[in-house]
Order: structure tokens, then C-alpha cells, then sequence
């Protein structure tokens, strides 16, 4: 079955304090993959997409990265407004629907 | 440029209870799509709208209908309410599918 996992659920970071989250994939013939940001009571806003192993993108202090298994959203000195849920999603060509993660819950403290 | 715009915000209906929830674009997207998100899980796919002219099932369809009225608009009919029903729905859109999608701002319903 095809599945998209990411860990951790949730992470508390002090401002400045640099990590990184993980979107692991099941996804038979994966084609792209999406990494989107949700603020409490908003819907999930568009951040990345990701076509092949090997791929990054960057926008201000985030950064995606692809390999064969699994996605990385590498957080260089958060601040406060980085705190959200951030959600990762892959797609296949065989369907066309995305498989999101749970998301992990991202809390920058000051 | 208002987006993807949901209407209603808020909704409470009883067990049983029809009610149809409302999105519109404004992006000239042909794609869009209804997702549901539930607690400790992620976005799941409802249904979508590939272009105007077709609707397809997604991931969790049973107990729901879909309208793609014309290119802006695509609306989810619950026909008879469930408590399984409660739950934060949102409309996105896409150029074509499987490409940045936009999101709604949510319906988030309860079924008492």
C-alpha cells in the first residue's frame, strides 16, 4: 500500500535552532512530491515540489530535499513565524491523487 | 485575487441532514478537488475534478457527491449526514492535475 510518513509528529525548537523534518514514501512510481505549510485554521499553502532524486529547492530559511526514499524540509535558524504544520505529499502517475503525510507540528519558540 | 473560496465556514447539521458545500476559483484552474482532514491523519482525497466535464473518486468517496458546475466551481453534496461525516473540508485547485494545488480556507463541519 502506498504510504507517506512523517516523523517527527511534532518538534519544539528554540529560535535559531536548526533541524530538520522527514517525509519517508511508499509511493510505487513516485512521480513528484509536494511540501505544503498549514497555519491553525487555514488550509495548507504551497511550498516545494520535488521531481527527482537528488532535487533541492530553497525559499528564505527552508529548504527541500529529495532521495530515492524519503524527503527532507532542512529549517536553518528558525524564527517564531516558521512555527506550523508542515505537511509532505507524494503522487504517482498510475492515479491521480496525492498521498499526504500526517504532518509534523513545528513549535519555534523565542 | 481571492483564490479558492469556500463557503460555509462553519456548519453543524444534525444526523441525517443534507447540506452542499460550496468552492469556487479564481485562478482559470482546470483541476480541482475535496479533501477532508481528520485528527492524527493526513489530508485524505474525496473526490476530484480532473477538467470540467469530469468527476472521479478519490480515496474516501462513500456518503458524498460531487458537482463541477463549470470551470470556477465544484461543490460536495453530503446527501445524508453521518457523525464519520465530521470532519474540516477543503477545496484546492490546480493548474492540471498533480501540480501546486491551492487551498481553501476549510469547512470545518460537526454532525451531532
Amino acid at each position: 500500500e502506498d504510504q507517506v510518513t512523517q516523523s517527527p509528529e511534532a518538534l519544539r525548537l528554540q529560535e535559531g535552532e536548526s533541524s530538520s523534518l522527514n517525509c519517508s514514501y511508499t509511493v510505487s512510481g513516485l512521480r513528484g512530491l509536494f511540501w505544503y505549510r498549514q497555519d491553525p485554521g487555514k488550509g495548507p499553502e504551497f511550498l516545494f515540489t520535488l521531481y527527482s532524486a537528488g532535487e533541492e529547492k530553497e525559499k528564505e530559511r527552508l529548504k527541500a530535499t529529495l532521495t530515492k526514499k524519503e524527503s527532507f524540509l532542512h529549517i536553518t535558524a528558525p524564527k517564531p513565524e516558521d512555527s506550523a504544520t508542515y505537511l509532505c505529499a507524494g503522487f504517482s502517475g498510475g492515479y491521480n491523487k496525492l498521498i499526504f503525510g500526517a504532518g509534523t507540528r513545528l513549535a519555534v519558540h523565542p | 485575487n481571492a483564490g479558492v473560496t469556500q463557503t460555509p465556514k462553519f456548519q453543524v447539521l444534525k444526523t441525517g441532514q443534507s447540506m452542499t458545500l460550496q468552492c469556487a476559483q479564481d485562478m482559470n484552474h482546470n483541476s480541482m478537488y475535496w479533501y477532508r482532514q481528520d485528527p492524527g491523519m493526513g489530508l485524505r482525497l474525496i473526490y476530484y475534478s480532473a477538467s470540467e466535464g469530469t468527476t472521479d473518486k478519490g480515496e474516501v468517496p462513500n456518503g458524498y457527491n460531487v458537482s463541477r458546475l463549470n470551470k470556477r466551481e465544484f461543490s460536495l453534496r453530503l446527501e445524508s449526514a453521518a457523525p464519520s461525516q465530521t470532519s474540516v473540508y477543503f477545496c484546492a485547485s490546480s493548474a492540471v492535475v498533480n501540480t501546486e494545488a491551492f487551498f481553501g480556507q476549510g469547512t470545518r463541519l460537526t454532525v451531532v
